[in-house]
């Protein structure tokens, strides 16, 4: 199981571009997330998939769009990049929450540079 | 609003003698509380999770953390660092009303020294 895979591990961009970061995971898993690490910040939820077909926002949606292709693939998208996005983007999934929280488990990260 | 505190930035620690890493927290509700690990140029790795029950809680790697509800606190331990723990080490919470979501703290970095 290569369980949650990241493309691309690098990138820069110039402001104004456009991009996406890919993100499959082969657990089986229901949840899909897209977080940003930035110093002093910690993670913060961009957006959430709870199943195929469904996405909610997290804590800084904005300048960002996201796609949950099918139950494997969760993709996120930035229209027109900004210097503020510049950040280390990580995917995760998990299992739902039945009646006890289950751990996510994480790719290994997109070093994201915009210009 | 679920949140968490890591009041330290950086903690030090000889190896072979024991560390702490501090969590506090605030809810509405029973806490659901993680503990993450990541290593350099790596995503984030589960270590334990407090639920309910016994208040101490044992992880991966000979990790534990001690849930307090009087002090809301979730400190994260481990008998005996190695240099190999040296990390940056994440307190997570259960978002209010939103199952599947957490919150995270801001991290604090363990720096085990030989």
């Amino acid at each position: 199981n290569a369980g949650v895979t990241q493309t691309p591990k690098f990138q820069v961009l110039k402001t104004g571009q456009s991009m996406t970061l890919q993100c499959a995971q082969d657990m089986n898993h229901n949840s899909m997330y897209w977080y940003r690490q930035d110093p002093g910040m910690g993670l913060r939820l961009i957006y959430y998939s709870a199943s195929e077909g469904t996405t909610d926002k997290g804590e800084v949606p904005n300048g960002y769009n996201v796609s949950r292709l099918n139950k494997r693939e969760f993709s996120l998208r930035l229209e027109s990049a900004a210097p503020s996005q510049t950040s280390v983007y990580f995917c995760a999934s998990s299992e739902p929450w039945g009646l006890a929280p289950n751990e996510q488990f994480f790719g290994p990260g997109t070093r994201l540079t915009v210009l | 609003a679920q949140s968490v505190a890591q009041p330290e930035d950086q903690v030090n620690v000889a190896e072979g003698n024991p560390l702490t890493v501090k969590c506090t927290y605030s809810v509405s509700g029973n806490p659901y509380l993680f503990w993450y690990v990541q290593y350099p140029n790596r995503g984030l790795q589960f270590l334990l999770k407090y639920i309910t029950g016994d208040n101490l809680v044992k992880g991966s790697y000979g990790f534990e953390a001690e849930f307090n509800k009087s002090q809301t606190s979730f400190h994260l331990k481990k008998p005996s660092a190695l240099v190999s723990d040296s990390a940056l080490y994440f307190c997570a919470v259960r978002a209010l009303h939103q199952t599947d979501k957490l919150i995270f703290g801001t991290g604090t970095r363990l720096q085990v020294f030989p």
